[in-house]
């Protein structure tokens, strides 16, 4: 089956921009949550989404927002872009049944100018 | 609440053996090892459920205590495809919020 896709794989934007990302999670996979990857802090969460309903949110600004479409494809927003928002953005998959493993896709390379 | 992964950093040589150990501050329900390779996504290597409950995959295995809130993976006779970053992962309880330790990056040299 096909894995996660998460597009897209690379942008630069500039200080004060936005940017959006998505993410596919692998077929009837219903929850989708969202982590930031930084050489420092390692995986960070920003949110889980569930039958497109936020049910969790990490420590993150509000600048940092998400959304999930009845098809489980998931979106996160980053506005008013900062030089510490440069990061690798990763989505992950979870199927409500097995052991509850995440499948990640392989991220969004965001680097902020 | 994030986990303390130790050592930060590993080097090996093929055949060699290594412990990662993950330690938490917060009670711990359960444990996802993960290991991510450069440019790629994390992958899933195994999850242990119960205190004492110790696992294996190949020669990739790993503990858990409950007690001590920790967990270990070892890796016994290290192939050069062990080269990775490893993340020790602990849900909250209700599963929908994962707590990650900072990694260990392992490389493993001929």
């Amino acid at each position: 089956k096909a894995g996660v896709t998460q597009t897209p794989r690379y942008l630069i934007k500039t200080r004060g921009q936005q940017v959006t990302l998505s993410c596919s999670p692998i077929s009837g996979h219903r929850s989708v949550s969202w982590y930031q990857q930084t050489p420092g802090q390692g995986l960070q969460f920003l949110f889980e989404y569930f039958s497109e309903t936020q049910r969790n949110k990490g420590n993150f600004p509000g600048r940092f927002s998400g959304r999930q479409f009845s098809n489980s494809r998931s979106e996160m927003n980053v506005s008013t872009l900062e030089l510490g928002d440069s990061a690798l953005y990763l989505c992950a998959g979870r199927g409500s049944s097995g052991t509850g493993e995440l499948f990640f896709g392989e991220g969004s390379r965001l680097t902020v100018l | 609440q994030q986990p303390v992964q130790s050592p930060q950093a590993v080097i090996l040589r093929e055949g060699e053996d290594a412990v990662i150990n993950c330690s938490s501050s917060k009670a711990l329900y359960s444990v996802h090892w993960y290991r991510q390779k450069h440019g790629e996504a994390p992958v899933f290597l195994m999850i242990l459920l119960k205190g004492g409950e110790q696992k294996g995959h190949d020669k990739i295995s790993a503990s858990f205590n409950e007690k001590k809130q920790q967990s270990s993976l070892y890796l016994t006779a290290s192939q050069l495809s062990y080269s990775g970053t490893y993340f020790c992962g602990t849900p909250t309880p209700a599963g929908n919020q994962f707590y990650f330790g900072t990694g260990t990056s392992l490389t493993v040299i001929p």
